[in-house]
C-alpha cells in the first residue's frame, strides 16, 4: 500500500533555532499534503496544505513566517519551524491522499519535537 | 464537516467485542463515515469507511442506521494491542480525492485491560 515517511521520527533543539521536517509520499506522488499538530492527550489539529507549485494554505491561527512550508516536488513536502520555542513543542504529522480512489489518506509516522 | 460526538474513552477487558458509537446528526446526503484508529506517537491509520448499513472488513465492522445521525464502531475480541485512540470524522470528500484535509473530534481513547 502507500506509504508516507518523515523524517527525523523525533528532534531536539534549543530556542531560537530553526528545525526542517521532511514529508514522503514513497510509492506515489502528491500534489497535496497536509500538515498536523498534535499536543499530548489532544487531537490532530490541521495546521496548514502544503500545494506542490504554489504557496501553501494556512489555517487560522498559524503563523506562515514561523512555520514554513515548501512543496518541493510530488513527493517531498517539508516543514520548517523557524525561531523554535518551548511552546512549539509538539507531534507534527503529515498526511497525502492517494492519487487513485482509495477510501483513506494516507499519514506519515509523525514526529516528535521538543524545543528546550 | 459534519461535527462528530464520541464518548472520550472507553474501558475493556481482553476477548470482549468493543462498540464505540459516534452521533453525527447534521450528516449531508453526499457524506460517508470514516473511522481512523491512532496509537501513541504514531500517525492515524484507516480501519473503516461507510454509508450506510453494514461494513466489515479483516479488522472491524461498521454500522449505520438508517438514518445515518449515528454509527457504531465494533472491534471484535479486542487484544491489548487495541488500545489506541479511535476517531470518527464524516465528510463528502474523505477519499481525499478533492485534497480535502481532514477535521478530527476529539476521539474515544479505548484501553484494553488484560
Amino acid at each position: 500500500g502507500a506509504v508516507v515517511s518523515q523524517h527525523p521520527s523525533w528532534v531536539i533543539c534549543k530556542s531560537g533555532t530553526s528545525v526542517k521536517i521532511e514529508c514522503r509520499s514513497l510509492d506515489f506522488q502528491a500534489t497535496t499534503m497536509f500538515w498536523y499538530r498534535q499536543f499530548p492527550k489532544q487531537s490532530l489539529m490541521l495546521m496548514a496544505t502544503s500545494n506542490e507549485g504554489s504557496k501553501a494554505t494556512y489555517e487560522q491561527g498559524v503563523e506562515k513566517d514561523k512555520f514554513l512550508i515548501n512543496h518541493a516536488s510530488l513527493t517531498l513536502s517539508t516543514l520548517t519551524v523557524t525561531s523554535a520555542h518551548p511552546e512549539d513543542s509538539s507531534f507534527y504529522i503529515c498526511s497525502a491522499p492517494p492519487p487513485t480512489s482509495v477510501n483513506e489518506q494516507y499519514f506519515g509516522p509523525g514526529t516528535r519535537l521538543t524545543v528546550t | 464537516l459534519a461535527k462528530t460526538t464520541q464518548p472520550i474513552s472507553m474501558d475493556s477487558y481482553e476477548g470482549q467485542e468493543v462498540n464505540i458509537t459516534c452521533s453525527h446528526n447534521n450528516i449531508a446526503t453526499n457524506d460517508y463515515i470514516t473511522w481512523y484508529q491512532q496509537f501513541p506517537s504514531q500517525g492515524p491509520r484507516f480501519i473503516i469507511q461507510g454509508y450506510k448499513t453494514k461494513v466489515t472488513n479483516e479488522v472491524a465492522s461498521l454500522f449505520i442506521p438508517a438514518d445515518r445521525k449515528s454509527s457504531t464502531l465494533s472491534l471484535p475480541r479486542v487484544s491489548l494491542s487495541d488500545t489506541a485512540v479511535y476517531y470518527c470524522l464524516v465528510g463528502d470528500d474523505l477519499q481525499g480525492s478533492g485534497n480535502t484535509p481532514l477535521v478530527f473530534g476529539k476521539g474515544t481513547r479505548l484501553s484494553v485491560i488484560a
